[in-house]
């Protein structure tokens, strides 16, 4: 099993480019999620989704959208970054609330 | 949203000295969750602690759950350079977890 994958892994994006990071598992993880973390403020859930078709916000929703067509994938759309969301950015996926298993990050430089 | 606060943010110790990190909260937990984070790494999964008072043990690691079920420590016995990391504590308040901020753990040889 290669657990949970993210591409890419590095990105340098001008201000008000799209673009969109991508997320997989294969371990039939029904709930997937991602975060962003930033220096002295921890992991903050941007968006979550608890099965195929369902999404729903988490702390930090704002400039992010998300969509789960498959148990597989869930990936992760900026529409028009900007400078403040420059970060490292992780997926997750678990059964339920029980244990997440991270991908490896994408670190997203917002000149 | 869920407030979770973490003590301290940082800690340098020597080899071999011991460790704690801290986690509070304001309200009372169902559960609470501890990852460790490699530099450069991903967060990694350590333990889940549910029930009030509980106590669990890995090996050098030791993790409490209190009994009001508001607050949690991890505490590092005889400190080695493998343990170098950022260590989190983190909540699920049903569908969405919440991180502390971190302790950043350096240990000197």
């Amino acid at each position: 099993n290669a657990g949970v994958t993210q591409t890419p892994k590095f990105q340098v994006l001008k201000t008000g480019q799209s673009m969109t990071l991508q997320c997989a598992q294969d371990m039939n993880h029904e709930y997937m999620s991602w975060y962003r973390q930033d220096p002295g403020m921890g992991l903050r859930l941007i968006h979550y989704s608890v099965g195929a078709g369902i999404t729903d916000q988490g702390e930090v929703p704002n400039g992010y959208n998300v969509s789960r067509s498959t148990t597989e994938d869930f990936p992760l759309r900026l529409l028009s970054a900007a400078p403040s969301q420059t970060s490292v950015y992780f997926c997750a996926s678990s059964w339920g609330g029980e244990t997440q298993y991270f991908g490896p990050g994408t670190r997203l430089l917002v000149l | 949203g869920q407030q979770v606060m973490q003590i301290p943010q940082y800690q340098h110790v020597q080899e071999g000295e011991d460790f704690t990190t801290y986690c509070n909260s304001s309200t009372t937990l169902s559960n609470i969750q501890w990852y460790k984070q490699r530099p450069g790494g991903h967060p990694v999964f350590l333990i889940q602690l549910v029930k009030s008072g509980e106590v669990k043990k890995q090996k050098r690691l030791t993790f409490q759950f209190g009994e009001a079920k508001k607050n949690s420590s991890l505490h590092i016995t005889a400190t080695q350079t493998t343990d170098v990391g950022t260590y989190f504590c983190a909540v699920n308040t049903g569908n969405q977890f919440y991180f502390g901020t971190g302790t950043s753990l350096t240990v000197i040889p």
